[in-house]
C-alpha cells in the first residue's frame, strides 16, 4: 500500500533557528513529491519535486528529493514566527489522479 | 479573485440529517477532488472527477455522493450524517494527470452533534 511518513510529528524552535523536515515514501510508479504549508485554512503549495538531487528554492525555504532512498527534506533557514504551520508532504504515482498525503509536521516558531 | 471556493465555511448539524457542500473553481482546471481532513490534520482523498467523470472513489460510505454538473463544479452531498463524519472537508482542483499541484479551497468544517 502506498504511504507517506513525515517526521518529526511536531517541532518547536526559536526564531532564527534552521529546521529540517523529513518525508519518506513508498508509492507505486513514483511521479512527483509535493510540499504544502497549512496554516489555519487551505494548504498552500510550496514545491513540486520530480528529479533526484535538484534543489528547489524559494527564499528561506528549500527542498530536495532522493529517489533512490525514497525521501525528501524541506529546509527552512532563519525561521520566523510566520513559518509556524503544519507542513504536509504528498506523493503521486503514475496513473493515479491522486496525491497521498503524510500526516504532516507541526512547526511552532517562538519569538 | 478566489480560485477554489467552497460553501459553507461552517456546518453544524444533527445526526441523521442530510447536507450538501458546494465547490467551484475558476482556474480552468479539468480535475476536481474532495479530501477529508481529520482532527490530526491527515488529508485523505475521497473522490476525484476529471471533466465531470468520476475517476477515483476511495472507500467512502455510500452516504457520500459527489455530483459534478460541469468541470468547474463539484458538490458533495452527505446523507444520514453520523458523528464520525465531523471533519474539515476540502475541495481542490488541478490541471493535468496525477502529480500536478492541487489548489485547495478554504475548507468546510462539518460538526455533527
Amino acid at each position: 500500500e502506498d504511504k507517506v511518513v513525515q517526521s518529526p510529528l511536531s517541532l518547536v524552535v526559536h526564531e532564527g533557528d534552521t529546521v529540517t523536515l523529513n518525508c519518506s515514501y513508498e508509492v507505486t510508479n513514483f511521479r512527483s513529491l509535493l510540499w504544502y504549508k497549512q496554516e489555519k485554512k487551505a494548504p498552500t503549495f510550496l514545491f513540486m519535486l520530480t528529479s533526484s538531487g535538484i534543489e528547489k528554492k524559494s527564499g528561506r525555504l528549500s527542498s530536495i528529493l532522493d529517489k533512490k532512498e525514497l525521501f525528501s527534506i524541506l529546509n527552512i533557514t532563519a525561521t520566523q514566527t510566520g513559518d509556524s504551520a503544519v507542513y504536509l508532504c504528498a506523493v503521486a504515482g503514475t496513473g493515479a489522479n491522486n496525491l497521498f498525503f503524510g500526516t504532516g509536521t507541526r512547526l511552532t516558531v517562538i519569538p | 479573485d478566489t480560485a477554489v471556493s467552497q460553501t459553507p465555511k461552517y456546518l453544524v448539524t444533527q445526526m441523521g440529517n442530510d447536507k450538501s457542500i458546494k465547490c467551484e473553481q475558476n482556474l480552468g482546471h479539468d480535475t476536481m477532488y474532495w479530501y477529508k481532513q481529520d482532527s490530526k490534520k491527515f488529508l485523505k482523498i475521497m473522490f476525484s472527477y476529471n471533466n465531470k467523470e468520476l475517476i477515483i472513489n476511495e472507500t467512502v460510505p455510500n452516504r457520500f455522493s459527489p455530483k459534478s454538473p460541469d468541470k468547474a463544479h463539484l458538490n458533495l452531498h452527505i446523507n444520514s450524517l453520523e458523528l464520525g463524519d465531523s471533519a474539515v472537508y476540502f475541495c481542490a482542483s488541478s490541471q493535468g494527470a496525477g502529480g500536478s499541484p492541487l489548489h485547495f479551497g478554504n475548507g468546510t468544517r462539518l460538526t455533527v452533534t
